[in-house]
C-alpha cells in the first residue's frame, strides 16, 4: 500500500499564492487521479479538485491543480488567497490494492 | 441535487457494535455510477476511508478494518447502512457517508457528519 504525505501546515497572507503538495509514497502519481477536499471548521469536507486537476462547479477558478511526475507528487494552488480559504486540506487518491488513501491534511493559515 | 444524511446513535459502549445509517434524497441508491461510501475522522485528526458499497451489493472495505465493518444496502428505502462490532475509545470518530464516483474516484456530495463516540 502505498502512503500520500501532506505537510502538516502552511501559511501566507491574504492576495498571494500558496501551494499545498501531496507526495506519494510508491507507485507512480500519474497512475492515479489525484482529488483534493476543504474542510473549513466543524463542516463537512468539499471537493476542490478532481482528476487532478478539474474543479466542480462553483470553485473558483483561483484554485487550481496539477501533478508532478519528477518529485511523485500532486499539488493544490489558491491564487489571491481570501481568509476564507483558511481551512484544512487534503489529497486523495487510489490504486489497484486499496481503493482509498488519504493524506494526513494540510492546515492553511490565512492571516 | 444529492443530499446524504447521517443518523445513529451518538454513544456506544465499548465492545458493542456502532450502527448508523444514510439516507440518500434527490437521486436513486440505485445507480451504476456511484459507490456509497463510509468515512471517519477521530477528533482533531484526518480523514479515514472505512469502505462502500455498490448497488450490486459488492463491498470493498480498508483492510485495518474489514474484520469488524459491514455496509449494507437498502435500495426500497434508498438508504445504506454501516456496523463496526467490537468497538473501543479509538472507534471514537465523526462518521460521514459520501457519495463516491465509479468512473474517477472522488467523493461528492458529503454528508454533514455525526459524531459517535465510544464510552462506557
Amino acid at each position: 500500500n502505498f502512503m500520500l504525505t501532506q505537510p502538516h501546515s502552511v501559511s501566507e497572507s491574504p492576495g498571494k499564492t500558496v501551494t499545498i503538495s501531496c507526495t506519494r509514497s510508491s507507485g507512480s502519481i500519474a497512475s492515479n487521479y489525484v482529488q483534493w477536499y476543504q474542510q473549513r471548521p466543524g463542516s463537512s469536507p468539499t471537493t476542490m479538485i478532481y482528476e487532478d486537476n478539474q474543479r466542480p462547479s462553483g470553485v473558483p477558478d483561483r484554485f487550481s491543480g496539477s501533478i508532478d511526475s519528477s518529485s511523485n507528487s500532486a499539488s493544490l494552488t489558491i491564487s489571491g488567497l481570501k481568509t476564507e480559504d483558511e481551512a484544512d486540506y487534503y489529497c486523495q487518491s487510489y490504486d489497484n490494492s486499496i481503493p482509498v488513501v488519504f493524506g494526513g491534511g494540510t492546515k492553511l493559515t490565512v492571516l | 441535487q444529492v443530499q446524504l444524511q447521517e443518523s445513529g446513535p451518538g454513544l456506544v459502549k465499548p465492545s458493542q457494535t456502532l450502527s448508523l445509517t444514510c439516507t440518500v434524497s434527490g437521486g436513486s441508491i440505485s445507480s451504476g455510477d456511484y459507490y456509497w461510501s463510509w468515512i471517519r475522522q477521530p477528533p482533531g485528526k484526518g480523514l479515514e476511508w472505512i469502505g462502500y458499497i455498490y448497488y450490486s451489493g459488492s463491498t470493498y472495505y480498508n483492510p485495518s478494518l474489514t474484520s469488524r465493518v459491514t455496509i449494507s444496502l437498502y435500495t426500497s428505502r434508498n438508504q445504506f447502512s454501516l456496523k463496526l462490532s467490537s468497538v473501543t475509545a479509538a472507534d471514537t470518530a465523526v462518521y460521514y457517508c459520501a457519495r463516491y464516483y465509479y468512473d474517477s474516484n472522488w467523493f461528492d456530495p458529503w454528508g454533514q457528519g455525526t459524531l459517535v463516540t465510544v464510552s462506557s
